[in-house]
C-alpha cells in the first residue's frame, strides 16, 4: 500500500507570494492533519480534517487555511507569505479521528526568500 | 492541555551502548504515548506506541518504552545502538479524540553513535 505522498517536496517563494500544498493519505484513510517543523518552534499542530470537515485547529493565523476533498486528499494555503513561514510542512493521515496513529509523508521543505 | 518534555536535545552514544531517551509528559486527560524517528530529509516514522493496557511496549528496530503514569514518563530505550539509529527521535503526546486528538511533540533528541 503506497504511503502519504505530498507535493512538490520543495518550494521557493518570495514574501507576499501565497502557496498550496498537497497531501494524498494513505488509501482508505480519512483523517488528515498538518504540521509544521521548524528549528525554532519544532514541530506544531497547524489543522486536522476529517470528512471534508476541519475538526481542529492550531494556534496559527489566519493566513493558514486547509481543506479537505471527497477522496480524503488535503490541500494547504499560505497567504502572504512571511519570512517566518520557511519551514517543512508535514502531512499525516490515519484511519480516522480516533487514538492518533498516525503516517506521516515526507514533507514538503518551503523557502520564503 | 498537553505537553512534552524531552531532557537532552542532543545524546551521543557507542555503538552497542544503551541508548536512554527520556520523555516527560503533561496530559489533563488520559495520554496516548507515541515515539516517532526523523532520518534526515525524511517524515516521521513511528516507532512505538502506548494507549491502553500494557505498560511496557515494544516498536520496530528493538526500541521499546515504559509508560509510568507516576513519573509522567514514557522514556525509551535500545539495548544495544546500532550505527543505524542515528537520528532525531520524537516523544508525542495525544488525547483520545476531539480536541484532544491532536499530536503534541517534544522538541526532539538527536541521537549520534559513533563507531
Amino acid at each position: 500500500k503506497a504511503g502519504v505522498t505530498q507535493t512538490p517536496r520543495y518550494l521557493i517563494k518570495t514574501r507576499g507570494q501565497q502557496v498550496t500544498l498537497s497531501c494524498s493519505p494513505i488509501s482508505g484513510h480519512r483523517s488528515v492533519s498538518w504540521y509544521q517543523q521548524t528549528p525554532g518552534q519544532g514541530l506544531q499542530f497547524l489543522f486536522e480534517y476529517f470528512s471534508e470537515t476541519q475538526r481542529n485547529k492550531g494556534n496559527f493565523p489566519g493566513r493558514f487555511s486547509g481543506r479537505q476533498f471527497s477522496n480524503s486528499r488535503s490541500e494547504m494555503n499560505v497567504s502572504t507569505l512571511e519570512l517566518g513561514d520557511s519551514a517543512l510542512y508535514l502531512c499525516a493521515s490515519s484511519l480516522a479521528q480516533g487514538f492518533g496513529e498516525q503516517f506521516f509523508g515526507p514533507g514538503t521543505r518551503l523557502t520564503v526568500l | 492541555a498537553q505537553s512534552v518534555t524531552q531532557l537532552g536535545s542532543h545524546v551521543s552514544v557507542s555503538e552497542g551502548a544503551l541508548v536512554l531517551l527520556r520523555c516527560n509528559y503533561s496530559s489533563s486527560v488520559p495520554p496516548y504515548l507515541f515515539w516517532y524517528v526523523q532520518y534526515p530529509n525524511q517524515g516521521l516514522q513511528l516507532l512505538l506506541k502506548y494507549t491502553t493496557g500494557a505498560t511496557l511496549v515494544k516498536g520496530i528496530n528493538g526500541f521499546e518504552a515504559e509508560f509510568k503514569k507516576s513519573e509522567t514518563s514514557f522514556h525509551l530505550t535500545k539495548p544495544s545502538a546500532h550505527m543505524s539509529d542515528a537520528a532525531e527521535y520524537f516523544c508525542a503526546v495525544s488525547g483520545s479524540g476531539g480536541s484532544n486528538y491532536k499530536l503534541t511533540f517534544g522538541k526532539g533528541t538527536l541521537l549520534t553513535v559513533n563507531p
